[in-house]
């Protein structure tokens, strides 16, 4: 019963190229996040967005863009992708009295 | 001891009331954050406030920040069962020669009775 969706499992990029991971739910929700997932970091948040054309900088935003263009809909984009962007990338969204639903994760390698 | 303390450590309400939580910090930070665990899951963030706001609302959640106290509160509005969780408040500082870190504080765990 998936609720999060995101558009790739694993994506394999070169430096310098455009990348977007889309990411959709389902839910209804207000809330969605992006994080990336390192060894021995843990979670890190890269951008939020509480509303539709809303979006706020995570703890790490540097290098990433957002896109919500509509409420089912949160979008990150790297804009130049370079070697240290490799990671795993999830998404999430939530509504501030639910759980927060996470999806499969992007596996992405930026050669 | 930790960057963040949370107060108090555990707090039990009846449904319908309101719930506050208290952070205290002890360096500078660049934001604060609020997480929620549920029991036996992993942590759901909740909201994020700047250094340079002092108070943010998002649906039954108010967050008040007082940098001059280092300190911040939770405030949950007509609390439900399904709020009954841990919250932790996580400060966001600048690392000497390390990267931006979150630092998460003990937690207070909320009860909430029907």
């Amino acid at each position: 019963d998936v609720k999060v969706t995101q558009s790739s499992r694993y994506l394999v990029k070169r430096t310098g190229e455009k990348v977007f991971l889309e990411c959709v739910q389902d839910m209804d929700h207000e809330n969605m996040f992006w994080y990336r997932q390192d060894p021995g970091l843990g979670l890190r948040l890269i951008y939020f967005s509480y509303d539709v054309k809303m979006k706020e900088k995570g703890d790490i935003p540097e290098g990433y863009s957002v896109s919500r263009e509509k409420k089912e809909r949160f979008s990150l984009i790297l804009e130049s992708a370079s070697t240290n962007q490799t990671s795993m990338y999830l998404c999430a969204s939530w509504d501030s009295t639910d759980t927060q639903y996470f999806g499969p994760g992007t596996r992405l390698t930026v050669l | 001891s930790q960057q963040g303390e949370e107060d108090p450590q555990a707090l039990s309400i009846q449904e319908g009331e309101n719930a506050t939580m208290n952070c205290s910090y002890k360096t500078s930070i660049n934001n604060l954050q609020w997480y929620r665990q549920n029991s036996g899951r992993g942590l759901v963030h909740l909201i994020l406030i700047r250094s340079n706001e002092r108070e943010k609302h998002s649906g039954r959640l108010r967050v008040t920040l007082d940098t001059s106290k280092k300190s911040s509160s939770l405030l949950i509005t007509a609390s439900r069962a399904a709020d009954t969780a841990s919250y932790f408040c996580a400060t966001d500082s600048q690392g000497s020669g390390s990267a931006r870190q979150l630092t998460f504080g003990s937690g207070t765990q909320l009860t909430v009775l029907p």
